[in-house]
Order: C-alpha cells, then sequence, then structure tokens
C-alpha cells in the first residue's frame, strides 16, 4: 500500500462550482499534511498545511483532517479555470511523502 | 528574492552517457532536497542535505546517482550511465534548516534518455 493515496481523477468541474480533492495516508502516526498545486510543466506550490483535526480556511480553499480516518481534504470553493492544475496531497513523517496526485480541469 | 535555481531546464541525451543538474537553493536555506518526478506521479525523495552533510540518501540509486553539495550551497546531482528509465522532471528543493514542512521547490530539469 502506498503511503499516500489519492482520489486518481481526472476532475472536471464548471466554474463556479466546488472541488473536492480527497486523500488518505497510511501511518496514523503522522502529524502535518500539505497540499500542493502543480500546473502542467511547472513545478509545486504549497497552498495548505494543516496540522489539527477539523477544518482550516485560507480564501476559497479550505483543508479539512480527520487523522481517526486518516483521511485529509481539500475543498476549492468558487472553482475558476485558474485552478485548473494538479493537486498534490503530501504528509511529512521523517520525510515529505507526496502522493499521485488528482488532475482539476475547471470549465469555463 | 530568488527563488531555488535549476540548470538545464531540459537535457536530452542517449543511454548510457552521463548527465548532471544544478541546483541553487534560496539564499540561507541550509535543507536542500533531490526529488524525481514521474509522468503523473508525486515527487519521491532522492536525498536530502542539511548543508554539506547529506541527512537522508536512502532512496538514491547509489550505483548509478551521486549528489555533492560540496560547500553546503549549491548541489550537483549526477547519474552515470543514464537509463532509459532515468527520464523524468529532476526537482530541486530548499527549506530553512528545521522548516522542511516549507519547502520551496525550482522549476526542474526535464530528462529525457533516448
Amino acid at each position: 500500500q502506498k503511503e499516500v493515496e489519492q482520489n486518481s481523477g481526472p476532475l472536471s468541474v464548471p466554474e463556479g462550482a466546488i472541488a473536492s480533492l480527497n486523500c488518505t495516508y497510511s501511518d496514523r502516526g503522522s502529524q502535518s499534511f500539505f497540499w500542493y498545486r502543480q500546473y502542467s510543466g511547472k513545478s509545486p506550490e504549497l497552498i495548505m498545511f494543516i496540522y489539527s483535526n477539523g477544518d482550516k480556511e485560507d480564501g476559497r480553499f479550505t483543508a479539512q483532517l480527520n487523522k481517526a480516518s486518516q483521511y485529509v481534504s481539500l475543498l476549492i470553493r468558487d472553482s475558476q479555470p485558474s485552478d485548473s492544475a494538479t493537486y498534490l496531497c503530501a504528509v511529512n513523517d521523517y520525510k515529505l511523502s507526496f502522493g499521485a496526485g488528482t488532475t482539476v480541469t475547471v470549465r469555463a | 528574492e530568488a527563488g531555488v535555481v535549476q540548470s538545464p531546464r531540459y537535457k536530452i541525451i542517449e543511454k548510457k552517457q552521463p548527465v548532471a543538474f544544478w541546483c541553487n537553493p534560496i539564499s540561507g536555506h541550509n535543507t536542500l532536497y533531490w526529488y524525481l518526478q514521474n509522468l503523473g506521479q508525486g515527487p519521491e525523495l532522492l536525498i536530502r542535505y542539511e548543508n554539506e552533510e547529506a541527512v537522508d540518501d536512502s532512496q538514491l540509486p547509489k550505483d548509478r546517482f551521486s549528489a555533492e553539495r560540496l560547500k553546503g550551497v549549491d548541489s550537483t546531482l549526477k547519474i552515470q550511465p543514464a537509463e532509459l528509465g532515468d527520464s523524468a522532471v529532476y526537482l530541486c528543493a530548499s527549506s530553512l534548516r528545521g522548516r522542511d514542512n516549507e519547502q520551496f521547490f525550482g522549476p526542474g530539469t526535464r530528462l529525457t534518455v533516448l
């Protein structure tokens, strides 16, 4: 089992809708969780991090963490065409472990 | 402030040839990482440096890959000889010491082995 699993996608949503991205991780002791955005041909950039159970909101992005279920998600509200990218979930134990990513396309 | 700089951005070589990638981290960042990213996958850590010391190279295929960071600033990753399966994007990232939760990535080097 891979350390970090993401819903495979691709995910296509209309402009203005909510995009929901899911991620599960295998190490119950993991403490810190990240969402990176990667545009095609570009390097990953950090958009959210979350350490505690519950929700964390930053603008149109909300990260949700449930350590008991070993589950972390990212919601993108009011999706814009500029949100079209691959979103990578990452878990930091002794190193940063990334999922394979979910590609999101926002249709204008 | 300049970000992480990598060169070259693209490299095409024939199999069995050597290749080297260079990375200059953000000024003041003690920690430097090399990642490999295959198409459709997330980055995978190859090696992590704290200053000039390689503190985690467990994922580095040491039969053909080597890395150095002699003065604790810029770093070079080398492959010799390259194989077809080495075609990927090689990403360098850096962070402040103890702040590996806040890694900044360079643009990467896209390697194609023919």
